[in-house]
């Protein structure tokens, strides 16, 4: 079965750290993928997203990932996390076989920041 | 532009009620739609999806069901609530043609009690 796989459930870090949120997925074909973050209290937004081309993608906020084909991976990255990014996140793929537009996540990773 | 609407933002029912959840799109046709549940530590969970009119899939055994009677229009619902039915439930649409972003809705947090 398809499935994504985040490998940090919790993650704290002080201001000013480097972040490397980790996100596997098993399908063998074309897919589109995303990450998404929910800051408390509010809805889920869009983080950045790969569809094809270059695979280092750059987000909102100073978010960047990169789309590694070999390993099936999507990792998201951030040079200085501030207090501000302590939020859930959250990788989800899109398989494009067919045209299910079946979109699947993570179990998703709580960043906590301390200033 | 598009928008999602889905209500009610909070509920309250007891065991054995039934339930229904409404989620309308505005602004774009043919839109794949899906209903998620987030319970606590437990993330995003897929419970069904949408590419067309009267078209369900089901990605988990449960106590829900869904339908698509019109295009925009995406309905979760259930007989008989259960405890264990309580989270926080999202929809959530796509534009049908590939490469394109998932937008969410405000959602709406269910409480069986």
């Amino acid at each position: 079965a398809q499935s994504v796989s985040q490998h940090n459930h919790h993650v704290i870090l002080s201001e000013a750290a480097s972040l490397e949120l980790g996100c596997n997925y098993s399908y063998g074909g074309t897919v589109n993928l995303f990450w998404y973050v929910q800051y408390p209290g509010q809805h889920l937004q869009l983080l950045l997203k790969y569809f094809s081309g270059d695979p280092l993608v750059k987000g909102i906020k100073g978010f960047e990932a990169e789309f590694i084909k070999s390993k099936f991976s999507f990792n998201l990255r951030k040079p200085s996390v501030q207090w501000s990014d302590t939020a859930e996140y959250f990788c989800a793929v899109i398989p494009l076989s067919g045209n299910t537009g079946k979109l699947i996540f993570g179990q998703g990773t709580t960043l906590q920041v301390k200033p | 532009s598009q928008t999602i609407h889905q209500w009610p933002a909070t509920l309250v029912q007891p065991v054995g009620s039934p339930l229904s959840l409404e989620c309308t799109v505005e602004g774009t046709s043919n839109p794949n739609l899906y209903w998620y549940r987030q319970a606590a530590g437990r993330g995003l969970q897929l419970l069904f999806y949408s590419v067309g009119i009267g078209q369900i899939s089901s990605e988990v055994p449960q106590n829900l069901s869904a339908s698509r009677p019109q295009d925009r229009q995406f309905i979760l619902s259930s007989k008989k609530l259960l405890l264990s039915d309580s989270g926080f439930y999202l929809c959530a649409w796509r534009s049908g043609t590939t490469g394109n972003t998932i937008y969410f809705g405000e959602g709406s947090w269910l409480t069986v009690v």
